[in-house]
């Protein structure tokens, strides 16, 4: 089957870094998501890889490693506002997205 | 503001009874999306359109039924609610069908559904 696995919670201060892992195993690639979803609101986009390596956006950065079926988001700067959860979805073989059941981050001042 | 607008925002409903959760975009899209969401687990793919006229069935159509008669509109429709049906449903849409480039989505507020 399909899965993706990404860690339920984690904590982290003001101003620090914090990785979030993503782990894939689906049929076919066929890009990574990454969205950003504050309680009680939509989720909004954050990121797209579609080859290996890092893509930045301010503070933060989304890594890709295809042959292990990994991404992380690395979040600089930390702010209490990126409390939020962190959704990481694939897009299959088939063009569909197969979605994690994200990472809820708190931020501690 | 150009977007999606989900209605009702909250319902609590009795079961086995009828329920539309209407979803308006304005941005012309052509792909619209209905997912659920349930704590614990990851958005599930309930119904989707890639084009005004067409539907599909995601990963869980069970018990909804959705229609598109226009590009901005896509309502979807539980005949009679049961109570695993309780759960966030969001309604999304990308300006391309899936397979084009990023495809990224854009999601409505969220309609919260309670089936006693």
């Amino acid at each position: 089957g399909q899965n993706i696995d990404q860690p339920t919670e984690m904590t982290a201060t003001e101003g620090a870094i914090v990785q979030i892992n993503c782990t894939y195993q689906t049929s076919g690639f066929n890009g990574l998501f990454w969205y950003q979803q504050h309680a009680g609101e939509a989720p909004t986009f954050l990121s797209y890889n579609v080859l290996d390596g890092l893509e930045e956006k301010g503070r933060f950065s989304s890594f890709l490693s295809r042959s292990k079926g990994y991404s992380y988001l690395l979040l600089k700067e930390l702010q209490m506002k990126d409390s939020a959860s962190y959704l990481c979805a694939v897009r299959d073989s088939n063009y569909q997205l197969i979605w994690g059941a994200g990472t809820k981050l708190i931020i501690k001042p | 503001i150009a977007g999606i607008t989900q209605a009702p925002t909250s319902q609590i409903l009795a079961a086995g009874r009828r329920m539309t959760l209407r979803c308006t975009q304005d941005m012309r899209h052509n792909a619209m999306y209905w997912y659920r969401q349930d704590l614990g687990l990851g958005l599930r793919l309930i119904h989707y359109s890639n084009t005004a006229g067409t539907t599909g069935k995601g990963e869980v159509p069970d018990g909804y039924s959705v229609s598109r008669a226009n590009t901005d509109d896509f309502p979807l429709t539980l005949a009679s609610a049961v109570p695993s049906q309780t759960s966030v449903y969001f309604c999304a849409s990308s300006g391309g069908t899936s397979g084009s480039g990023a495809n990224v989505l854009t999601f409505g507020a969220g309609s919260r559904l309670t089936v006693l």
